[in-house]
């Protein structure tokens, strides 16, 4: 069985830029979420979705932004890179929202420029 | 608000040593409790888990006792192997508005040498 896949694995960017993140998750999974993880760090929430409705947010700026479609793939969206938007991007899907058990991908490493 | 504390690496053990990170909580509710494994190059994988006060996760050799009166979860095993070099995480999992969230702690980088 696939994974929880993420696209692209790597990824540079200029300042001011926008950036398109995507990830599918594993087949029957309904929830998807994003974390952010700065060098060094533990990774951070983002987003969680569920059902394409977005059921939590974390403490990041309106330039982030995600979405999930019918097939429960999802999208993060972020607008005006910045230098501290460099981090590697991590998906986790789950088979619901709640108490179940979050897979991760292997994620996607930005650069910003 | 919530939040996991687990000391900084790295830590350098000896292959056959014995290995514990150290983890404790702040939270608001009842979480679960996670450790997670991070290998180089890799996404994170779940190690063991632990949804209730004193009950032990246990997975490949390592385990961890939910310890509500101390707020810990301690990461243990008795005899670490150069595969086991990775980066450990600690987490804590709330349920909020029917979707959990996670919240990781700094990430402890382990090496074990020959």
């Amino acid at each position: 069985d696939a994974g929880v896949t993420q696209s692209p694995t790597h990824l540079i960017k200029t300042r001011g830029q926008h950036v398109t993140l995507r990830c599918s998750p594993i087949s029957g999974h309904k929830s998807v979420s994003w974390y952010q993880q700065v060098l060094g760090q533990g990774p951070q929430f983002i987003f969680q979705y569920y059902e394409k409705e977005e059921r939590g947010r974390g403490n990041f700026p309106d330039r982030f932004s995600a979405r999930q479609f019918p097939n429960y793939s999802s999208e993060l969206n972020v607008n005006a890179l910045l230098l501290g938007d460099s981090a590697l991007y991590l998906c986790a899907s789950s088979l619901s929202g709640g108490k179940t058990e979050a897979f991760f991908g292997q994620g996607t490493r930005l650069t910003v420029v | 608000g919530d939040s996991v504390t687990q000391m900084e690496g790295p830590v350098t053990l000896s292959e056959e040593a014995f290995l514990t990170i150290n983890c404790t909580y702040t939270a608001t509710g009842y979480p679960s409790l996670f450790w997670y494994v991070q290998y180089p190059g890799e996404g994170l994988q779940l190690l063991l888990k632990a949804t209730k006060a004193d009950d032990k996760g246990s997975n490949k050799g390592f385990e961890a006792t939910y310890r509500k009166e101390t707020t810990s979860f301690h990461l243990e095993k008795g005899s670490v192997q150069v595969s086991d070099s990775a980066v450990y995480f600690c987490a804590l999992g709330l349920n909020s508005g029917g979707y959990q969230k996670v919240t990781f702690g700094i990430g402890t980088k382990l090496q074990v040498i020959p």
